[in-house]
């Protein structure tokens, strides 16, 4: 069965530095990986995927992600933080033989002014 | 022009009760969810359902069931609610199961 760790509860960073928000995944075959943010009182709202191609896949609002196959890694990373991106993060992995998503417990983002 | 919409936004009810929350696409989508996010925010797959399959996670209880009048619409019925199920339920569509989900905004159901 497919699992997602996020091992950071909380990421913490000032605004204009880069951020990374990590994920690590384990899955039967191919991997299809998604990352997804919430707002507060607010719907999952899909940023980036990855299915096949280029490991760098980039995404909504500056955000991208970096897939590595070797270390089962899809971090989601932006290059100079806002106010705005604070959130909780959501990392998510499909297996291509099954129908079952699983979400990994989710980041909070929080980016200081 | 809402993708993904739920009603209740909130619900509030005693336990042992039954109740429904409606959902609807208006994106074309084949595919709707219902997932489940507690209190910690741990967000967990109930069902996927498309016009041909119905996918069921084997840790729901079977006293939720989803029930889905046509493409356009998934509702999730509950049967004599517990204390455990206080949570936001939330629906969502795709085109596919590759394809990215959009989720509506949820429902805060309450037992007391």
């Amino acid at each position: 069965a497919q699992s997602v760790a996020q091992p950071e509860d909380q990421v913490n960073v000032a605004e204009g530095n880069p951020l990374t928000v990590k994920c690590t995944y384990s899955v039967s075959g191919n991997p299809y990986l998604f990352w997804y943010v919430q707002y507060p009182n607010r719907g999952l709202q899909f940023l980036l995927k990855y299915i096949t191609g280029d490991n760098l896949v980039k995404g909504s609002y500056g955000f991208e992600a970096e897939f590595n196959k070797s270390q089962t890694s899809f971090h989601l990373k932006k290059p100079s933080a806002l106010v705005s991106d604070s959130a909780l993060y959501f990392c998510a992995v499909r297996d291509n033989y099954g129908q079952n998503f699983v979400f990994g417990p989710g980041t909070r983002l929080s980016v200081l002014p | 022009d809402t993708a993904v919409s739920q009603t209740p936004k909130y619900l509030v009810t005693q336990m042992g009760n039954d109740k429904s929350i409606k959902c609807e696409q208006n994106l074309g989508h084949d595919t709707m969810y219902w997932y489940k996010q507690d209190s910690k925010k741990f967000l967990k797959i109930m069902f996927s359902y498309n016009n041909k399959e119905l996918i069921i996670n084997e840790t729901v209880p079977n006293r939720f069931s989803p029930k889905s009048p046509d493409k356009a619409h998934l509702n999730l019925h509950i049967n004599s609610l517990e204390l455990g199920d206080s949570a936001v339920y939330f629906c969502a569509s795709s085109q596919g199961h590759s394809q990215p989900q959009h989720f509506g905004d949820g429902t805060r159901l309450s037992i007391l």
